[in-house]
């Protein structure tokens, strides 16, 4: 069974870079299948798709964050990772990786936990 | 301000059913699936439909998925008090060249 888990600091001060890595287990991130992602739900508010990847490393990012956000992968580890930088408050957020798979569009299918992250000094 | 559009609240009595809306354009829903998801509290979102219309092994055929032009509906029949939920829709947007959510549908069970 394919299981996706989020990890990193859950606590970081405005201005600075927020990162976070979700850990592949059960299946191969290096398939010719899937593409694989980051969203975001702020406290009490909706999700927002943050960017996609392929495992050959070609990127898709949400244009609103496309100036702040790399997301990269590292095969031999089978775990891709985010980067958020400039954070401010309105980032706050429980950041959830997910796999992506196609059926009539690219959609998540299967969803790590997710990880809360908080931006306060 | 999500690219679809949810009412943010519904609800029903056990055994009841009842429908959740979700409307797009023709950049997302126009052109492709609709997904559900289903979001229990305090845990991550879960599939529940897919491809409009197509139900992941275990979800039970009490959830169902339509789709007509820009807009989609998830319909819940014999309503239980587990259903109890955030139901988000979410499409590929061919425009963004990524997934676009709906706001989120809070279901109470009364």
């Amino acid at each position: 069974q394919l299981q996706l888990q989020e990890s990193g600091p859950g606590l970081v001060k405005p201005s600075e870079t927020l990162s976070l890595t979700c850990t592949v287990s059960g299946g191969s991130i290096r398939s010719n299948s899937f593409y694989w992602g980051w969203i975001r739900q702020p406290p009490g508010k909706g999700l927002e798709w943050i960017g996609s990847l392929y495992y050959s490393g070609s990127t898709f990012y949400n244009p609103s964050l496309k100036s702040r956000v790399t997301i990269s992968v590292d095969t031999s580890k089978n775990h891709f990772s985010l980067r958020l930088n400039s954070v401010t408050a309105s980032d706050t957020a429980v950041f959830y990786c997910a796999r992506l798979t196609y059926s009539g569009g690219w959609y998540p299918d299967y969803w790590g936990q997710g990880r809360l992250v908080t931006v306060s000094s | 301000q999500s690219a679809l559009t949810q009412a943010p609240s519904a609800s029903g009595t056990p055994g009841q059913r009842i429908t959740i809306s979700c409307s797009g354009s023709s950049s997302n829903i126009g052109s492709n699936a609709v997904n559900w998801y289903q979001q229990l509290p305090g845990t991550a979102p879960k599939l529940l439909i897919h491809s409009n219309n197509q139900r992941p092994s275990g979800v039970p055929d009490r959830f169902s998925g339509s789709k007509s032009g820009t807009s989609a509906s998830l319909a819940i029949s014999g309503l239980q008090s587990a259903d109890e939920a955030d139901y988000h829709c979410a499409a590929w947007d061919d425009s963004l060249n990524g997934v676009v959510f709906g706001g989120g549908t809070k279901l109470t069970v009364l």
